[in-house]
């Protein structure tokens, strides 16, 4: 069936060092792909996002590149603040856009 | 903030009860999504409206039901309520029957004791 598959948590990271957050996907389809970050006390809100092959999303440094061969889409940000800690979801959908398959998400701790 | 609001902020009830949670999507969204969000299992997608009509079902129990409005609110009703229904519920909203970008309320804690 459909599913992402992230990396597990919690990561740590000092100020300024670079982030990878894995994620992979099975997919029937031709699906779509999201990174959603999650703040603590609030709700997920849409980082980035790929439609095709290729494709790169990027957002607030962030960026991640849909890869079709690997079925991969790896969240990475070259140099993290401590505000970036938070929940990180990828997530996929396919061609109706009526479902949304989430990863079990990756806490990201950044410390001064 | 998202536009989507969602009431209450945080509920407490007991076993055996019923409660319902209530959703206002993003002014011009059509489509409204149910999710529920515990520890051990993730975020799991319920059920999604689209202008009034039940466009999609995920994992949602047969204890659990959701409508929406004409005006596109949407209330999550659960019902014999357990421990294990403990959970974060959030609502989520998108422009069209096919959209792919949705748009999350803060949610619902609700506590089951």
């Amino acid at each position: 069936g459909d599913s992402v598959t992230q990396m597990e948590g919690p990561v740590t990271l000092s100020e300024e060092a670079f982030l990878t957050i894995n994620c992979t996907y099975t997919a029937t389809g031709y699906p779509s792909l999201f990174w959603y970050v999650q703040y603590p006390g609030e709700g997920l809100q849409l980082l980035l996002k790929a439609t095709k092959a290729d494709d790169k999303g990027s957002n607030k440094g962030f960026e991640a590149t849909y890869r079709k061969e690997t079925t991969s889409f790896h969240l990475e940000k070259g140099s993290v603040q401590v505000s970036d800690s938070a929940v990180y979801f990828c997530a996929l959908t396919l061609y109706n856009f009526n479902k949304f398959y989430f990863g079990s998400g990756t806490k990201l701790n950044v410390k001064p | 903030d998202s536009g989507v609001t969602q009431t209450p902020k945080h509920l407490i009830t007991a076993t055996g009860q019923r409660v319902t949670l209530r959703c206002s999507p993003r002014s011009g969204d059509l489509s409204v999504y149910w999710y529920q969000q515990s520890l051990d299992q993730g975020l799991q997608f319920l059920i999604q409206y689209y202008n009034g009509e039940e466009r999609a079902k995920g994992n949602i129990l047969e204890r659990f039901s959701a409508q929406q409005f004409p005006d596109l609110h949407s209330e999550l009703n659960l019902s014999s309520l357990e421990l294990g229904d403990s959970a974060l519920y959030f609502c989520a909203s998108s422009s069209g029957r096919n959209t792919d970008t949705q748009y999350f309320g803060p949610g619902t804690r609700l506590t089951v004791l």
